[in-house]
């Protein structure tokens, strides 16, 4: 099992500012790791993806950036936000092809 | 897109009654997962079935999965009011490190 915090809950910037949302993952060592966007009542977004430090793919061109410093850190960046960047945001863990783990997620509105 | 769809998009029932919802997908899987969210929360794993299984029960749920046409379904039971939420399948795709999410089924359970 596996427990995953990400903060902060809900989010509000301004538009051009930076962004930055950990997320840290207890439990099994080396897990991948994901990054999922969510529209209010929609389906959830692969955003990116990472199985190792360091290692992260993007599935969609975007205003956004994830790094992995350490093995259970998984961070989601902008330098500057837009508009369209607000959503909900979850981190997920996953390991070895079985059930993913998620955060509670932060709700991040762009004004 | 490679994400999975759902349907219904939403359901509304009585308490006591079963619960139906679909998933269809495109591509070879290794698995398919469902999961729960409740309004706002993360994701909450319900039941994973591997692409060699046609059926799977865990307590008032059966997922059934027909890889020869792309498709899973779950019912759910003798369905309480406490079960309303939204229902998302999950497919990683042979040999990708990564789930993607179909845009859920809108359960409510009336009382």
């Amino acid at each position: 099992s596996q427990t995953i915090h990400q903060w902060p809950a809900t989010l509000v910037q301004p538009v051009g500012s930076p962004l930055s949302l950990e997320c840290t993952v207890e439990g099994t060592s080396n897990p991948n790791l994901y990054w999922y966007r969510q529209a209010a009542g929609r389906g959830l977004q692969l955003l990116f993806y990472s199985v190792g430090i360091g290692q992260i793919s993007s599935e969609v061109p975007q205003n956004l950036s994830a790094s992995r410093p350490q093995d259970r850190q998984f961070i989601l960046s902008s330098k500057k936000l837009l508009l369209s960047d607000s959503g909900f945001y979850l981190c997920a863990s996953e390991y070895f092809n079985t059930e993913a783990f998620f955060g509670q997620g932060t709700r991040l509105t762009v004004v | 897109s490679q994400q999975g769809e759902e349907d219904p998009q939403a359901l509304s029932i009585q308490e006591g009654e079963n619960a139906t919802m679909n998933c269809s997908y495109k591509t070879s899987i290794n698995n398919l997962q469902w999961y729960r969210q409740n309004s706002g929360r993360g994701l909450v794993h319900l039941i994973l079935i591997r692409s060699n299984e046609r059926e799977k029960h865990s307590g008032r749920l059966r997922v059934t999965l027909d890889t020869s046409k792309k498709s899973s379904s779950l019912l759910i039971t003798a369905s309480r009011a406490a079960d309303t939420a939204s229902y998302f399948c999950a497919t990683d795709y042979n040999n990708f490190n990564k789930f993607y999410f179909g845009s859920g089924t809108k359960l409510n359970v009336k009382p």
